[in-house]
């Protein structure tokens, strides 16, 4: 069946690198699109990039400047790495599979903190 | 960017209809998504494409609109629908309305 876990660091110094994966299993990164959402304690979800099947990829505007994704399909991966991390950053990080533009499976989130 | 607008916090008693809406500040076509997200989860799909329901999703839930004008009803609502409802476009780029909390009485 199709999942998708994200694993990382849950704690990440102020100004340093947040690196996180996630691996998928039960479709192929060359068949679906990844994407990345964030979502801080009691608010809101934010869009923050996406990996397409042919390997380019998209980032919120906002982010963009600070914001990498990648993949290994060949170990079913996707990689998010953002830089200059500060406390608005912290927030919970999910990877979602992209089904014709929507979003129907989510993994089950990592949440990440920021405190030196 | 295109900007979702949702109705804020509602209440409702079991066995009720509800209507949640969202606006957006352009037309987005049928590109709306809803999502239903209850504390300590993940989001899950619930309607596509304005209408469509997602598979294993109770037909208690529907969606409806276009342009910029969208609404997710649920009818009859039951308990277990105590949680936040996001709906989300993919016009252009993708973003998310603020969410509205759904509680029961």
């Amino acid at each position: 069946q199709v999942q998708l876990k994200e694993s990382g660091p849950g704690l990440v110094q102020p100004s340093q690198t947040l690196s996180l994966t996630c691996t998928v299993s039960g479709f192929s990164l060359t068949n679906y699109n990844v994407h990345w959402v964030r979502q801080p304690t009691g608010k809101g979800l934010e869009w923050m990039g996406v990996i397409w099947t042919g390997g380019s990829t998209d980032y919120n505007s906002a982010l963009k400047s600070r914001l990498s994704i990648s993949r290994d399909t060949s170990k079913s991966q996707v990689f998010l790495k953002m830089n200059s991390l500060q406390t608005e950053d912290i927030a919970t990080y999910y990877c979602a599979r992209d089904d014709n533009n929507y979003f129907d499976y989510w993994g089950q989130g990592v949440l990440v903190t920021v405190s030196s | 960017d295109t900007v979702l607008t949702q109705s804020p916090a509602l209440a409702v008693s079991p066995g009720e209809r509800v209507t949640i809406s969202c606006r957006a500040s352009e037309s987005v076509s049928t590109l709306m998504h809803w999502y239903q997200q209850k504390p300590g989860q993940q989001p899950t799909l619930l309607i596509y494409l304005a209408s469509n329901l997602e598979s294993g999703v109770p037909a208690r839930f529907s969606g409806s609109g276009s342009g910029t004008d969208f609404t997710l009803t649920i009818d009859p609502v039951e308990a277990d629908d105590t949680a936040t409802y996001y709906c989300q476009q993919s016009w252009n780029d993708w973003t998310f309305g603020g969410g509205t909390k759904l509680e029961l009485k």
